[in-house]
This record gives C-alpha cells, sequence and structure tokens, in this order.
C-alpha cells in the first residue's frame, strides 16, 4: 500500500532562515510520482514540483530545492532564506501513475515570522 | 489563462438540503478528481472521472453523487448533507501529456449547519 508520511506537523522559522520539509515515501511499484504542493490561507492547493521513480536529480527553482532518494525513500524540500510569503501548509504526496489518485501526507505548516 | 474552476467558493447549506458544487475546466483535461479536505487534514479523494468513466473510491459515501456532463464540467453533489461534511471540496485536473500533475481549482468551503 502507498503511504506518505511527513513528520513535522509544525515548523516555525524567522524570515530568511533556510528550512526543510521532509517527506518519506513507501510504495510497492517500480514507477511512481512524486509531488510537492503549497496550500496557502486561501486553500487552494498550488503545484510545485513532480519527479517520477526514474529521475533522481535533484532541483533547484529559486529559494526552492528538492532533494529526492530513492535509497531512504525521501523526497525533502528546502526553502533558502524563508519569506513571511512562504508561510503555508505543504503537502507532499505520491501517485503511482495516470489517472490514480494522489496519496496526501498529512502536511507540514510553515510559519515564517518576520 | 488555462484554469480550474470552482463554484460557488463558499456554500452554507442545512443539515439534510442538497447541494451541488460544480468545477469547470478551460486545460482541456480529460480526468476530473474530487477531493474531501476537512480541516487540518490532507485532502482525500472521493472520486474521478478518466474521460466519462467514473471510479469511485471504496470509502466514498453513497450521500455523494458526481456528474460529468462534458470534457470541461463536474459536478459533486451531496444528496442528504450532514454535519460532518463540512470540509473544503477540491477539483483537481490531470492528462498524460500533464505527466500525471494534478492541477487544483481554488475549492469551495461547504459549511453545513
Amino acid at each position: 500500500a502507498q503511504k506518505v508520511t511527513q513528520a513535522q506537523t509544525e515548523i516555525s522559522v524567522v524570515e530568511k532562515e533556510d528550512v526543510t520539509l521532509d517527506c518519506v515515501y513507501e510504495t510497492r511499484d517500480t514507477t511512481y510520482y512524486l509531488f510537492w504542493y503549497k496550500q496557502p490561507p486561501s486553500g487552494e492547493l498550488v503545484f510545485l514540483i513532480r519527479r517520477n521513480s526514474f529521475d533522481e536529480q535533484n532541483e533547484i527553482s529559486g529559494r526552492y530545492s528538492w532533494n529526492f532518494q530513492k535509497s531512504t525513500s525521501s523526497f525533502n524540500f528546502t526553502i533558502t532564506a524563508s519569506q513571511v510569503v512562504d508561510s503555508a501548509v505543504y503537502f507532499c504526496a505520491l501517485s503511482e501513475g495516470y489517472g490514480n489518485k494522489l496519496v496526501f501526507g498529512a502536511g507540514t505548516i510553515l510559519r515564517v515570522k518576520s | 489563462d488555462a484554469m480550474v474552476i470552482q463554484n460557488p467558493r463558499y456554500q452554507v447549506t442545512q443539515f439534510g438540503k442538497p447541494v451541488t458544487l460544480s468545477c469547470s475546466q478551460t486545460l482541456n483535461h480529460n480526468v476530473m478528481y474530487w477531493y474531501q479536505q476537512k480541516s487540518s487534514q490532507a485532502p482525500k479523494l472521493l472520486f474521478h472521472y478518466y474521460d466519462k468513466d467514473f471510479n469511485n473510491e471504496a470509502d466514498t459515501p453513497d450521500n455523494f453523487q458526481s456528474r460529468r456532463p462534458n470534457t470541461s464540467f463536474c459536478f459533486l453533489d451531496i444528496r442528504s448533507p450532514g454535519l460532518g461534511d463540512t470540509a473544503m471540496y477540491l477539483c483537481a485536473t490531470s492528462t498524460r501529456d500533464s505527466q500525471e500533475t494534478q492541477y487544483f481549482g481554488p475549492g469551495t468551503r461547504l459549511l453545513v449547519l
């Protein structure tokens, strides 16, 4: 069965600090997709990144970076120089392919204080 | 801009009074999903359409129904809402060309009194 674990329920940082959100997943499939979504207070889930199981390259997009390690079944998300606008709930999710449901982790609440 | 639109954004209904939530998309995606997200919880899939094929999750209550009259529109009908159905309802779409990424609408916050 698929499972996504986000062990950090809530993280508080001061603006400009770096912060890493952890995500550990379980799946029996060899082909799967991992995602990070951001949910600000407005409620909309905003897509941040997708990784497929064959692509272990880390990715950097501005202040955001992602570290995918199949050996530890982890897909961690780092925000560099955090800003107040980064305050949101962040969800890690797993899908086993086209038309399949997203299995979400419980989410991590990130609070960035000025 | 291509997008997923949900109406209404906020809905208040009375216990037992049927309610319909709508979702439309301009992305021309052939898969549409409905998720329920209760307060401080992760979204949970209710059902999805793969083109016209309806796929219900095993634990979705019978009280929840869906219609997809065409590619662009999908509706969530709650026949007799209970207090426990108070939640955010999120619509999402995907297509093979989007490489499995699901794009979400802004959600409808439903309050059952």
